[in-house]
């Protein structure tokens, strides 16, 4: 592994039906992040975490889930999936900066193209 | 929260040069990050402005006035290549970054 990875690719998904998003890095970081990616609304926070066990809540929280069991690894879980869902989800990583609190560079997984029908 | 503004698109000329805007609202925290996002693909990093000026890297610069909230990214000798969005991100909160809906540029022979 390089970097930082998503699975699966895409997918397809019935309304109502459980959906888990993998993200793994190998850069030992210790900040996660996952975005949606939507026209017109750009990069949007979904779920955070700044270091394995902890996580927090971004912008657009509602109806996904997170857990930090490990530094590397941060699954973003879909409960019970919606068509409002359909996006393409990025997780992102970065190290937590010297600077408490200051932000530091995100690096970018490949994403994961998801459509809820 | 962190609002961000920068064109929907722009069209320059293979070879030209183009500058792209970002206004922000200030906050306790300091940096501006510019990404490039080409179709289909996960952004990648191009920029971290921490203090105020104008910083080079090869063909792309980017400047920073912390007081006025404002950057802008600087491409020189425009390569086709170089069509992609462009993506501004402002410090957000503890760790975390806001993103600009980005800017779309198309590069044309």
């Amino acid at each position: 592994i390089a970097g930082i990875t998503q699975a699966p690719t895409s997918q397809i998904l019935a309304a109502g039906r459980r959906m888990t998003l993998r993200c793994t890095q190998d850069m030992r970081h210790n900040a996660m992040y996952w975005y949606r990616q939507d026209l017109g609304l750009g990069l949007r926070l979904i779920h955070y975490s700044n270091t394995a066990g902890t996580t927090g809540k971004g912008e657009v929280p509602d109806g996904y889930s997170v857990s930090r069991a490990n530094t590397d690894d941060f699954p973003l879980t879909l409960a019970s999936a919606v068509p409002s869902q359909t996006s393409v989800y990025f997780c992102a990583s970065s190290r937590i900066s010297l600077a408490g609190g200051q932000p530091d560079t995100q690096y970018f997984g490949p994403g994961t193209r998801l459509t809820v029908l | 929260g962190q609002n961000i503004d920068q064109p929907t698109e722009m069209t320059a000329t293979e070879g030209a040069i183009v500058q792209i805007n970002c206004t922000y609202q200030t906050s306790g925290f300091n940096g501006l990050f510019w990404y490039q996002q080409h179709a289909g693909e996960a952004p990648t990093f191009l920029s971290y402005n921490v203090l105020d000026g104008l910083e080079e890297k090869g063909r792309f610069s980017s400047f920073l006035s912390r007081s006025k909230g404002y950057s802008y990214l600087l491409l020189k000798e425009l390569q086709m290549k170089d069509s992609a969005s462009y993506l501004c991100a402002a410090p957000g909160g503890y760790q975390k970054v806001t993103f600009g809906t980005g800017t779309k540029l198309q590069v044309i022979p």
